[in-house]
């Protein structure tokens, strides 16, 4: 089982708040990714890193920010949370150096914005 | 941009039954990966299919390349209730960015015992 873990499992915040999703591995992995799925659904890539100090946005719009100032952390931060926000939040991240390798999956954030 | 298209959304078959997930893409893909996602857990890596026309087996669950690298199928002989979950195809195609493997939105499979 691959060692990435995300805090908290489950949010419930009210609108307007400032959140940080957490996500950690300890597998050294260059790169790390963080998806948007709502149940059931499609996963939708919002931001992605390469190494320390890279980021670039995803696909799907996405008001939130990353940061990878570590290796091993890729926090997601939403600075004013709103009820489309809710859905669940899932961090992956993939092997080193060049080529393709399979992500690990966390076990995700379930946020709900009331 | 490219997209990856997989059919069917759902599908729902009696316990012993075969199934077959296919994902197409709109552009010719590096490699494609597939993914299984239980219901509440989160997508864990299946397997990585790279070579045109290739074909790769784990136990009763069959992959397959098209030779044009645009499509791929998974395929499970007789389902057991352990299949249960939903499986995505995820490809990268030529000259995308790294970052960016593309996941279809899944075939969601229920399997009546």
């Amino acid at each position: 089982e691959a060692d990435i873990y995300q805090t908290p499992r489950y949010l419930v915040i009210g609108t307007g708040k400032k959140i940080t999703l957490e996500c950690s591995q300890t597998m050294g992995h260059d790169k790390m990714y963080w998806y948007q799925q709502d149940p059931g659904m499609e996963l939708h890539l919002i931001h992605y890193s390469y190494g320390v100090n890279s980021t670039e946005k995803g696909d799907l719009s996405s008001e939130s920010t990353v940061s990878r100032i570590r290796t091993e952390h890729f926090p997601l931060t939403l600075e004013s949370a709103r009820p489309s926000h809710t859905s669940q939040y899932l961090c992956a991240s993939s092997g080193t150096g060049t080529g393709e390798y399979e992500q690990y999956f966390g076990p995700g954030t379930r946020l709900t914005v009331t | 941009g490219q997209q990856v298209m997989q059919i069917p959304q759902y599908q729902h078959v009696q316990e012993g039954e075969d199934f077959t997930t296919y994902c197409n893409s709109s552009t010719t893909l590096s490699n494609i990966q597939w993914y299984k996602q239980r219901p509440g857990g989160h997508p864990v890596f299946l397997i990585q299919l790279v070579k045109s026309g290739e074909v790769k087996k784990q136990k009763r669950l069959t992959f397959q390349f098209g030779e044009a690298k645009k499509n791929s199928s998974l395929h499970i002989t007789a389902t057991q209730t352990t299949d249960v979950g939903t499986y995505f195809c995820a490809g990268r195609s030529y000259g995308g960015s790294q970052g960016n493997l593309i996941f279809g939105k899944g075939t969601k499979l229920s399997v009546k015992p």
